[in-house]
């Protein structure tokens, strides 16, 4: 089945500064790479996705890019703030199956 | 308003008497799922629905049952709660298939003494 991993599990940075998550992942046919942000008491959110066709997408401060070769996509955000404190979550998934298998996470501390 | 409603939000029980969390989303979705959340293990699925009549298996679904009865409601069954099952607990759905975002409930906080 997919292996997923996320690294680091843990990130803090100073406000403004950029902060970078990994996913890696197993299935080569994986062709969906959300990435869900979950903020202390809340429920998961999408804030970001990207589909295989394409190697980078951004929306504002956040972006993922896509490495299909070497199976892993990351989510990069910039000019940090407090609000962007929280857990975040990747799930790879491929067309055809219906499991979902989520990354353990990341929990992401802005200083300010 | 879209959502996804889950009830109860939280709920204490003892080990072996039977409950239901309820999960109802008013997207008109095919796919729903059910998930349970602990501590340094991430988001585990338990069951999920590809249709109304349609469940399969997740990575976690000892000690579950789910049903899909009607396309809006998914409800999740513990037959016999043991203390291994307290976790929060949240119930997603989306379009049908992959490559779509999923929307989750408000969870439900289950302990099980």
């Amino acid at each position: 089945g997919e292996n997923v991993e996320q690294h680091p599990s843990t990130l803090s940075v100073q406000e403004g500064d950029s902060a970078v998550i990994k996913c890696t992942y197993s299935d080569s046919a994986s062709n969906y790479f959300p990435w869900y942000k979950q903020e202390l008491g809340k429920r998961p959110q999408l804030i970001i996705d990207i589909r295989s066709n394409v190697g980078e997408k951004k929306d504002q401060r956040i972006a993922v890019t896509l490495n299909k070769t070497a199976k892993h996509f990351s989510l990069h955000i910039t000019e940090t703030q407090p609000e962007d404190s929280a857990v975040y979550f990747c799930a790879p998934s491929t067309s055809g199956t219906y499991k979902y298998i989520f990354g353990t996470g990341t929990r992401l501390k802005v200083l300010a | 308003e879209a959502q996804v409603t889950q009830n109860p939000r939280y709920l204490i029980t003892v080990t072996g008497k039977k409950l239901t969390v309820t999960c109802s989303q008013n997207m008109n979705h095919e796919y729903m799922s059910w998930y349970r959340q602990d501590p340094g293990l991430g988001l585990r699925q338990i069951y999920y629905s590809m249709n109304v009549e349609v469940t399969d298996k997740g990575d976690v679904p000892e000690g579950y049952k789910v049903s899909r009865k009607e396309k809006r409601n998914f409800p999740l069954i513990l037959e016999s709660p043991s203390p291994n099952q307290t976790s929060l607990y949240f119930c997603a759905s989306s379009f049908w298939g992959h490559n779509y975002e999923q929307y989750f409930g408000p969870g439900t906080r289950l302990t099980v003494t």
